[in-house]
């Protein structure tokens, strides 16, 4: 077990709603990513935190996404205003330095 | 721009017969490469990373630099190695560490 949790597991929602969700890693990850997947594709990176700062985002992160990390602990990523664009699989990862990065097990968005 | 592409996007084979899940990248340092695999309602795990030089579950991968490869081999198969596998790259020397990834091989062992 990898320790990195997240909630909800499944996120229904109707276009145009906010959805958020969150990520928990252990606490010895000082880093933590964002990525999302879509039918087929891989992983694509969306944001990065290494403790509490946000120290890359995506283009892939449009305006309506937004992403913390407080305390450098858990972190939350909200969509207002969902499109069924959004629609995937959104997941989260922790490490520590430039180690191998932990998967959670991922919250599927689906838009209506 | 870094890119990984993994041509096969389902691959059979039957158990005991070697497998080879092909992985090649762009990207104009040097890189450091995984292969990362998911298994039927589980996580997304990493299986090996190049600079380890290691076997796992029986999988090896070289990286080959002339031709920007990095093939998963393994001599005999088994039932349970069917899963998702996913290559992924990340910038050598980058100090953020984020994963650039391929759409995945899914690799289905027969009895």
């Amino acid at each position: 077990d990898t320790g990195v949790s997240q909630n909800p597991r499944h996120k229904i929602t109707k276009r145009g709603q906010n959805v958020t969700f969150r990520c928990d890693p252990i606490s010895e990850h000082n880093r933590l990513y964002w990525y999302r997947q879509t039918l087929g594709q891989g992983p694509e990176f969306l944001t990065y935190f290494q403790n509490e700062a946000q120290l890359e985002k995506s283009r892939l992160l449009s305006d309506r996404f937004s992403a913390e990390r407080p305390k450098g602990s858990f972190s939350t990523l909200e969509i207002q205003r969902t499109e069924q664009g959004d629609s995937a699989m959104y997941l989260c990862a922790g490490g520590i330095s430039t180690d191998t990065q932990y998967f959670g097990p991922g919250t599927r968005l689906t838009v209506l | 721009a870094q890119r990984v592409t993994q041509p096969e996007k389902l691959l059979s084979v039957f158990k005991g017969a070697p497998v080879e899940l092909k992985c090649n990248y762009s990207y104009s340092g040097s890189p450091e490469l995984f292969w990362y695999v998911q298994y039927s309602r589980q996580r997304l795990q990493l299986l090996l990373r190049h600079i380890s030089r290691e076997s796992i579950k029986g999988f090896t991968a070289d990286l080959n630099k002339g031709e920007t490869s990095f093939h998963l081999k393994k001599p005999f198969a088994q039932e349970e190695d069917s899963a998702m596998y996913y290559c992924a790259l990340s910038p050598r020397g980058s100090t953020l560490g984020r994963l650039y990834f391929g759409r995945g091989t899914q690799l289905t062992v027969w009895p």
